[in-house]
């Protein structure tokens, strides 16, 4: 099946400070959502992006589908950016998101 | 609305007790998925309802019973579970069951599951 990483595995910053978290994945995918898990569990939509760029906020997000790679900038980062970032990628096959495993971000104040 | 609403927000149950999970969502979903999550791992998929019929079983033992009363419920079923069983479980729907493109999934708020 699809092989999904995700790097740095860790992430500190200063708030403030600009990020940026990266999602590989090993084959062509129709579907490339980013979510943010924040520390009571609850995993938030960030972006649905296949191709091509959005920016939401201080977030950005910017999928190469060709190259088979997704970026996520966070910029000015704050301490309620903490939590854990998961790449997710589906590949038309079934239902199955296929999900990285994670980048855990910490913003110290 | 995007919205997914789990209870309970947390569950404390025995190894000989049974008790359900319960997601609602109301944007007119047609698939919705129940997905568990340990420690510092990603979600797991256990099953998913497409057109309120089970169709993905990823070999989820029968101690957990899913349960899609209308296209807007799902339940799930516990009963005499083992303290590994103890994770965060989620629920999501998505408007169309195959995650094509435009389709996004949207998660609960989860259930933190203990079993003592």
């Amino acid at each position: 099946g699809i092989q999904v990483e995700q790097s740095p595995p860790d992430l500190i910053l200063q708030e403030g400070a600009n990020s940026t978290l990266r999602c590989n994945f090993s084959d062509s995918v129709n579907n490339l959502q980013w979510f943010h898990q924040n520390p009571w569990g609850q995993l938030i939509n960030l972006f649905y992006i296949p191709s091509g760029t959005k920016q939401n906020g201080r977030l950005s997000a910017t999928t190469v589908a060709t190259e088979r790679y997704s970026l996520l900038y966070i910029s000015s980062s704050q301490t309620t950016d903490s939590g854990v970032y998961f790449c997710a990628v589906f590949t038309g096959a079934n239902s199955k998101l296929t999900f990285g495993k994670g980048i855990t971000l910490s913003v110290r104040p | 609305d995007t919205e997914v609403t789990q209870t309970p927000k947390h569950l404390v149950m025995g190894m000989t007790n049974k008790k359900s999970l319960k997601c609602e969502q109301h944007m007119g979903h047609r698939a919705m998925y129940w997905y568990k999550q340990k420690a510092k791992k990603p979600p797991e998929l256990m099953f998913v309802y497409s057109y309120e019929k089970l169709s993905i079983n990823e070999s989820v033992p029968s101690r957990f019973s899913p349960e899609c009363p209308n296209s807007s419920l799902l339940n799930l079923h516990l009963h005499a579970l083992q303290p590994e069983d103890s994770a965060l479980y989620l629920c999501a729907s998505s408007l169309l069951p195959f995650l094509s493109s435009g389709n996004t999934i949207y998660f609960g708020e989860g259930s933190w599951l203990t079993v003592v």
